[in-house]
């Protein structure tokens, strides 16, 4: 099966430095890869996605980028806020198949003031 | 995006008793739908796919038994924690996706933060 490792596990910040979160990915199979951020005692919300038929994506402050050929993808937020400070999470699946995510072990990010 | 409520959102309970937690999607049909459970600081550990029409299945090492899983409609899924003990006491989270279009992309409830006494 799919396994993601994810890296690293805590990550501190002064606000307004860029973060980056890696993952990687063994299953050459997987084409859909989301980033889910989860704030303490709420739900994972989806922040951003990237399909593996694109190498990069951009939404304002947060960027994806994947590597198909090395199987690992990056989570980029730029000028962080306090705001940010949260888990992050990253999953892969089989888009149009068993599309069953698997997650990666989380990324606590501190964004000090 | 796609909206998942989940229900309770807190329940505490005494042992051995059992505790229904539904799952449903308030804007879009979800075929399929994921109960995951998540320890204190950890990431989420999927516990089964409940699938609408026919029986979940579970991943290794949770009991079928113990967590009983019933999708009976396209937009609810619920999840029963029957005979409840403390080691039960986790934050259990579900997921959906729209069956019509990106599946694979998935929403969360909120969450149901279950204490068993």
């Amino acid at each position: 099966g799919e396994n993601v490792e994810q890296h690293p596990s805590t990550l501190s910040v002064q606000e307004g430095d860029s973060a980056v979160i890696k993952c990687t990915y063994s299953d050459s199979a997987s084409n859909y890869f989301p980033w889910y951020k989860q704030e303490l005692g709420k739900r994972p919300q989806l922040i951003i996605d990237i399909r593996s038929n694109v190498g990069e994506k951009k939404d304002q402050r947060i960027a994806v980028t994947l590597n198909k050929t090395a199987k690992h993808f990056s989570l980029h937020i730029t000028e962080t806020q306090p705001e940010d400070s949260a888990v992050y999470f990253c999953a892969a699946s089989i888009s149009g198949g068993s599309y069953i995510p698997t997650f990666g072990r989380g990324t606590s990010l501190i964004v000090h003031p | 995006g796609a909206v998942v409520s989940q229900h309770p959102s807190r329940v505490i309970c005494k042992s051995g008793t059992s505790v229904k937690i539904e799952c449903r999607s308030l804007d879009f049909q979800a075929t399929t739908m994921f109960w995951y459970r998540q320890f204190p600081k950890q990431s989420l550990m999927l516990m089964a796919t409940s699938n609408e029409g026919s029986k979940a299945t579970y991943e290794q090492g949770v009991e079928k038994d113990k967590f009983l899983i019933n999708h009976a409609s396209l937009t609810l899924s619920t999840l029963t924690v029957t005979s409840a003990h403390p080691e039960d006491s986790s934050f259990y989270i579900c997921s959906a996706g729209p069956a019509d279009v990106h599946q694979e992309t998935q929403y969360f409830g909120p969450g149901t933060r279950l204490l068993v006494l």
